[in-house]
């Protein structure tokens, strides 16, 4: 089993709607979760990070992570194609050891 | 946050050779991480880079292959030496201080280096 695992894409949503991405971990230590974007050519930008049970929101972005379930969810409203880009997942080992990516989703906006 | 820089932000290189990437933080960070992207892929973690002491490489990376040094808490090199083809990658520098729970890492740009 993969340390850190998201759902398959690309995941292709209309300009406007909600985009649901997924992610599972394996370490149950693990004590904070990032999501991160990644356009094309450029580095990984935070976007998001979530360290306790149940949801986070900014703007227009939701984390939302269930410990006893090992998994963190990202949701993106009202998308825009300016959101079309790779969405890396990323889980904190405990004791601050390393952090660990996911093998990440392909979001695609379609205005 | 802290921001991060990295020299060169591309490189073109003949196979047997090295090239070294610098990394510098614009704080002192207890962190300093290198990670590898190949094509397509995810972010690979190559090693932490501790400060005052040999780097921690994961398996599949070596310290012959990927020697790293980290002479202060804002500045780290990652060297690829005796460079082939499949090294060509982007070589993304990170950096976090653990501040308990609220653990983050930013990224540098990149280095683009491809091998001929």
């Amino acid at each position: 089993q993969k340390e850190v695992e998201q759902n398959s894409g690309p995941l292709s949503v209309p300009e406007g709607a909600i985009a649901s991405l997924n992610c599972t971990y394996s370490d149950r230590g693990s004590q904070s979760f990032f999501w991160y974007r990644q356009y094309s050519g450029k580095s990984p930008e935070l976007i998001m990070s979530i360290y306790s049970n149940g949801d986070k929101e900014d703007g227009r972005f939701t984390a939302q992570l269930n410990k006893a379930s090992q998994y963190v969810s990202l949701l993106i409203r009202d998308s825009q194609p300016s959101d079309s880009a790779t969405y890396l997942c990323a889980v904190l080992k405990t004791s601050y050891d390393k952090v660990i990516f996911g093998p990440g989703t392909s979001l695609s906006v379609i205005p | 946050s802290a921001v991060i820089s990295q020299k060169p932000s591309r490189d073109i290189c003949q196979r047997g050779t090295s090239l070294t990437i610098q990394c510098q933080v614009d704080s002192q960070v207890t962190m300093m991480f290198w990670y590898r992207q190949q094509p397509g892929q995810s972010l690979t973690l190559i090693a932490t880079a501790n400060q005052g002491s040999e780097a921690t490489y994961e398996s599949g990376f070596v310290i012959d292959k990927f020697p790293i040094s980290r002479p202060n808490l804002t500045f780290s090199t990652l060297t690829v030496s005796n460079m082939s083809p499949e090294d060509s990658s982007i070589y993304l520098c990170s950096a976090g201080s653990p501040t308990g729970v609220t653990d983050t890492q930013y990224f540098g740009p990149g280095t683009r280096l491809t091998v001929l």
